[in-house]
């Protein structure tokens, strides 16, 4: 089945701990892309990737690092989270920039 | 400042009625304009997209109108049904397919 997975669904951390919400789609695209989602702000672009090792800030990038080693996978990274990440994340990957996104079932993180 | 602008943030519509939801662009250079729907605990999932080089693009109940001079863009939903009730998103991209704007969606109920 076509998809894309990330993982967790649902994360509690303290502020400063490092974390990691890893993503993967098994459809062989080009383009990954991380959004957080928060009410009345719709969905913004964290980091987009238009294929391996190359990455890309998009809207709202500070306080978050990504990599793309392998097609694949497009892991989240937030180094030292703070409350103002608490926000519903969601992983998306498409054959091109410009073509139909499938997204993943969305990380719920909240920093305390 | 917010790439795409959509409007209304909520909507209430009859089952049966019609649901029109409007977005607006300043980028000439987008050329890719979806509509993704999200259900509550879901990702978004695209439902209809439009290039500009058309005007209309219908896929059964769900109509989106393309106005390029106006840089304005809205998806119909007719015969509106209460399992159309969703968040609706509007959605820019460009050419080169890099960067991904998101309106700030519409909260779609439709009462029985």
């Amino acid at each position: 089945e076509a998809q894309v997975t990330q993982n967790p669904r649902y994360l509690i951390t303290v502020t400063g701990k490092k974390l990691t919400v890893t993503c993967s789609q098994n459809m062989n695209h080009e383009y990954m892309s991380w959004y957080r989602q928060d009410p009345g702000l719709g969905l913004r672009q964290i980091y987009y990737s238009m294929n391996v090792e190359v990455t890309d800030k998009g809207d709202v990038p500070e306080g978050y690092k990504v990599s793309r080693k392998e097609k694949r996978n497009f892991p989240l990274i937030l180094e030292s989270p703070s409350p103002n990440q608490t926000s519903l994340y969601f992983c998306a990957s498409s054959l091109f920039g410009n073509t139909e996104a499938f997204f993943g079932q969305g990380t719920r993180l909240t920093v305390v | 400042q917010q790439q795409v602008k959509q409007s209304p943030q909520s909507l209430i519509v009859q089952k049966g009625g019609i649901s029109i939801i409007n977005c607006a662009y300043e980028n000439t250079a987008f050329d890719y304009f979806p509509w993704y729907q999200q259900f509550p605990g879901k990702g978004p999932a695209l439902l209809i997209a439009i290039r500009p080089d058309v005007s209309e693009k219908k896929e059964g109940r769900f109509t989106i109108s393309f106005n390029k001079s106006a840089k304005q863009f809205s998806l119909h939903i007719m015969d509106s049904q209460p399992g159309d009730s969703a968040t609706y998103f509007c959605a820019a991209s460009t050419i080169t397919g890099n960067q991904f704007y998101f309106g700030t969606g519409t909260s779609l109920t439709v009462i029985p």
